[in-house]
């Protein structure tokens, strides 16, 4: 099974900050590799796929980049909703496998 | 748009068996995989196995091999998860999750359902 990991896992920013989260797979993935936000008490929400597509009304201050095995997903300027858990998932292989996740809250 | 709807919260013991379903609603998923997803209270995510329900095929991860079986109904607008031998370490919201076509990602979710395995 592909091993994904993630890095932090939390951090604690302030309104307006750049925020970036790390995702490192234990072999190379290609692109193949989304990211999710889950608040609490929800589903996970689909924000990016295939490493750098934004997905349609997905506010623009959510990025992707990377391939292979390194990945990152950033965040341009951090709003208060934006407060959530976010986890990277790889689809290269079966068994799908997802990131461990990262808390992102408010300073 | 269509929208995954699950069944409900069970409470179950040890050794039973659940099952729980995913309907679609406002169009149909017959020819998108089906995917079902566990989420154990404060922890990750964890891929169980998907369905395409128009022709039938199932995976499973390995470590639910044999204990829990994906189907879905004749009109392909339902979709099953049961899982048996039910240990308290499955206690979690179960979530299915539609499979996008082309790209092989998780464009929508049901609400979740918890399942809670207790004595």
């Amino acid at each position: 099974d592909i091993q994904m990991t993630q890095s932090p896992s939390s951090l604690s920013a302030s309104v307006g900050d750049r925020v970036t989260i790390t995702c490192q797979a234990s072999q190379d993935i290609r692109n193949s590799l989304h990211w999710y936000q889950q608040k609490p008490g929800k589903a996970p929400n689909l924000l990016i796929c295939d490493a750098t597509n934004l997905e349609t009304g997905v506010p623009p201050r959510f990025s992707g980049s990377g391939s292979g095995t390194e990945f990152t997903f950033t965040i341009s300027s951090l709003q208060p909703e934006d407060i959530a858990t976010y986890y990277c998932q790889q689809s290269d292989n079966l068994p799908f496998t997802f990131g461990p996740g990262t808390k992102v809250d408010i300073k | 748009q269509v929208q995954l709807v699950q069944s409900g919260a069970e409470v179950k013991k040890p050794g039973s068996s659940v099952k729980v379903s995913c309907t679609a609603s406002g169009g149909s998923i017959g020819s998108h995989m089906v995917n079902w997803v566990r989420q154990a209270p404060g922890q990750g995510l964890e891929w169980m196995g998907r369905i395409i329900p128009l022709f039938g095929t199932v995976n499973y991860a390995q470590k639910f091999q044999g204990r829990v079986t994906i189907t879905a109904d004749e009109s392909t607008t339902t979709v099953y998860m049961e899982m048996s031998s039910l240990r308290f370490e499955d206690t979690a919201v179960y979530y299915c999750a539609r499979e996008r076509s082309v790209v092989i990602a998780f464009d929508i979710w049901g609400q979740g359902t918890m399942v809670t395995v207790s004595s």
